[in-house]
């Protein structure tokens, strides 16, 4: 079982649709991050939040709107999504200290197919 | 610039053989992390092993080694006693101590275990 928890599994939404995909972990991590995956294709990274504060974006589309609540939650707000959107989305936390020995620990991802 | 590379698109092994992905990495940052992970066809990342630029000796988790030659700027992975379970995916990362909370990721070897 992974630490990190990501919820649905699997989401198929229409290109009008609002959909939030959410992810949890109790580890006590203050980075979390978000990463888009394609079929055969390393993680691509979207966002990162460090200590609730949004530290990095990756240029994404605004269409993609991440939200931090607290320390333990990262939601991913999708609005009027294009087909070229389908993906793997992990989620991602670490310790979130400088130093570059910490490992991220993923959710299983979120399967998002836009119709 | 690519600053991971794994230039091993997919890989074979008999099962209970050994196995080593290839990893390669470029920075000027003397402070670094190595990482590997595994992805199975159900999605999730699994972190596998860690490499510190300044760790003296090969880390080793279990069946899986990593091969360190820093002149070289090489991180290879070393599977033992390969199992049909091993079968996936396999990345190589590095996070720099200059680089914030960003990860970088290799393009990802195939593994595929042959019983």
């Amino acid at each position: 079982d992974t630490e990190v928890t990501q919820t649905p599994k699997h989401l198929v939404m229409g290109m009008t649709n609002k959909k939030s995909l959410k992810c949890e972990q109790h580890m006590g991590h203050r980075a979390m991050y978000w990463y888009k995956q394609k079929a055969k294709k390393p993680p691509e990274l979207m966002f990162v939040y460090s200590y609730e504060k949004l530290s990095i974006n990756e240029s994404v589309p605004s269409r993609f709107s991440p939200e931090c609540p607290n320390s333990s939650l990262l939601n991913l707000h999708l609005h009027a999504l294009q087909p070229e959107d389908s993906a793997l989305y992990l989620c991602a936390s670490s310790q979130g200290s400088g130093q570059p020995s910490q490992p991220q620990h993923f959710g299983d991802g979120t399967r998002l197919s836009i119709l | 610039a690519q600053k991971i590379t794994q230039t091993q698109p997919g890989m074979f092994v008999q099962e209970k053989e050994a196995v080593t992905l290839d990893c390669t990495y470029d920075t000027s940052d003397p402070s670094y992390g190595l990482f590997w992970y595994k992805q199975p066809s159900s999605g999730e990342m699994i972190f596998l092993i860690y490499q510190g630029s300044y760790d003296q000796q090969n880390a080793t988790e279990g069946r899986y080694s990593l091969n360190f030659q820093k002149a070289r700027k090489s991180a290879n992975l070393v599977i033992s006693a390969s199992q049909l379970g091993d079968s996936a995916m396999y990345f190589c990362a590095m996070r720099e101590v200059s680089g914030t909370y960003k990860y970088i990721f290799g393009t990802g070897t195939r593994l595929k275990v042959l019983a």
